[in-house]
């Protein structure tokens, strides 16, 4: 079955340390998302990519970096994380060329505490 | 830039009652709404996708629009536990890649068996 992979699910560090949260998507999906989910403010777009080696900023991407090194495979990178950056983190799909045209198929999130 | 929002904040209804929920949108041009349902800090799922004005329905999830009041609503009929979860609803402008969509907060949905 076609779906969204996250990991990982759970993670902790510490202020300033280097955080990789990865994603797979087996939709054979061009574009992929990477949203925060916060108390209040919503899912929040951070980066988006529409194919490998494409990376494109969304409405909140201070403090992260993104890779799209596959089709399936988009990674998002914080360098120095601070403790504002303690969320829950959602990796997306979607192809627009297809029928469903932009609804995402999300995967099932990353918790990052930062402390 | 779209503002969406939707209340209540919160709901709860009786198992098999009707649940309505509502959403606003301030872009009087979008034309692409879909509602999704979160159960507690899981990931999304689309429950039914709406692009012009009227009905749509998929099973027990009937979305209303009318773009000229600037809403789009979601009825649970039959509501069962399982139903309990946040309600988002999202906006974009046309039938385009996700960065042009907006979430609203969404509407907490607890159903009382």
């Amino acid at each position: 079955e076609a779906a969204v992979t996250q990991s990982p699910r759970n993670k902790v560090t510490v202020t300033g340390g280097n955080v990789t949260l990865s994603c797979r998507q087996t939709n054979s999906h061009n574009y992929m998302y990477w949203y925060r989910q916060d108390t209040g403010h919503g899912l929040r777009l951070i980066h988006y990519s529409y194919g490998a080696g494409n990376l494109q900023i969304g409405d909140v991407p201070d403090g992260y970096k993104a890779t799209r090194t596959t089709q399936e495979d988009f990674f998002l990178l914080l360098e120095l994380a601070s403790p504002s950056q303690t969320s829950l983190y959602f990796c997306a799909s979607s192809d627009p060329g297809h029928h469903s045209g932009n609804t995402l198929y999300f995967g099932e999130g990353s918790r990052l505490i930062v402390v | 830039q779209q503002k969406v929002q939707q209340s209540p904040e919160s709901l709860t209804v009786s198992e098999g009652a009707m649940a309505s929920l509502n959403c606003t949108f301030s872009d009087g041009t979008s034309n692409n709404f879909r509602w999704y349902r979160q159960h507690s800090a899981k990931g999304l799922e689309v429950l039914v996708s709406i692009f012009s004005d009227g009905e749509k329905e998929e099973g027990r999830f009937t979305a209303h629009l009318n773009r000229a009041n600037l809403h789009v609503s979601l009825h649970i009929r039959e509501p069962q536990p399982s139903d309990s979860a946040v309600y988002l609803c999202a906006v974009s402008p046309t039938n385009s890649a996700g960065n042009k969509l907006t979430f609203g907060i969404g509407t907490r949905v607890l159903v009382r068996p």
